[in-house]
């Protein structure tokens, strides 16, 4: 079935460092590829997202890459900040009927300064 | 834009209890949907509305669970006999663009004692 594979949490930097965080899925065809963030107290918001293969998706400074042949779509931010500090999800979709969002498990990140 | 309003945010009820969660989505927008968090887990999709239309609906959503949205406007999402298994975070989100760009309400959090 489709599924989607993050990193296990927490990961924990500092500001100002560099933020890799993994989704790889599994999926019958070509979905279109998200990531989302939770920060505390909120709801889910929709950082990025990228249609197809090699796309890239792009938001606040977080960039993702579709990657076909690997099948994954790392997060990925050149320098974070404290207010980054969040719960990130990636998750896939299809566009056609009978199709959910499908996430992923989650990965927190926590910032110190 | 007010967003995705969910009442009541935290609902703590005794086994075998019914509950209502009542969904307020933003206004021009004509998909809603309900997901079901559990906790160190991704949202996962119970059930999704098209204006006034249930179109789909999770194997998750047992036939304790039902949804409504009269009028195509709010929706609710009632639990009958409420198991400890139900507790989690229920979140309703709506949508008027592709089926992954959903805006996500606070979400409403059941405990089943």
């Amino acid at each position: 079935g489709n599924s989607v594979t993050q990193m296990e949490g927490p990961v924990t930097l500092s500001e100002e460092a560099f933020l890799t965080i993994n989704c790889t899925y599994t999926a019958t065809g070509y979905p279109s590829l998200f990531w989302y963030v939770q920060y505390p107290g909120e709801g889910l918001q929709l950082l990025l997202k990228a249609t197809k293969a090699d796309d890239k998706g792009s938001n606040k400074g977080f960039e993702a890459t579709y990657r076909k042949e690997t099948t994954s779509f790392h997060l990925e931010k050149g320098s974070v900040q404290v207010s980054d500090s969040a719960v990130y999800f990636c998750a896939l979709t299809f566009n056609q009927a009978g199709t959910a969002l499908i996430f992923g498990k989650g990965t927190t990140l926590s910032v110190s300064s | 834009d007010t967003g995705v309003s969910q009442n009541p945010r935290h609902k703590i009820t005794k086994r075998g209890q019914n509950v209502t969660f009542r969904c307020d989505p933003i206004s021009e927008h004509n998909r809603l949907y309900w997901y079901r968090q559990t906790l160190g887990q991704g949202p996962e999709f119970l059930t999704y509305f098209q204006n006034e239309a249930q179109l789909e609906k999770s194997r998750l959503l047992s036939d304790r669970f039902s949804a409504e949205r009269p009028k195509g406007s709010f929706s609710t999402l009632e639990i009958q006999r409420t198991e400890q298994g139900d507790s989690a975070m229920y979140l309703c989100a709506s949508s008027s663009r592709g089926r992954g760009e959903l805006f996500f309400g606070e979400g409403s959090r059941l405990t089943v004692l």
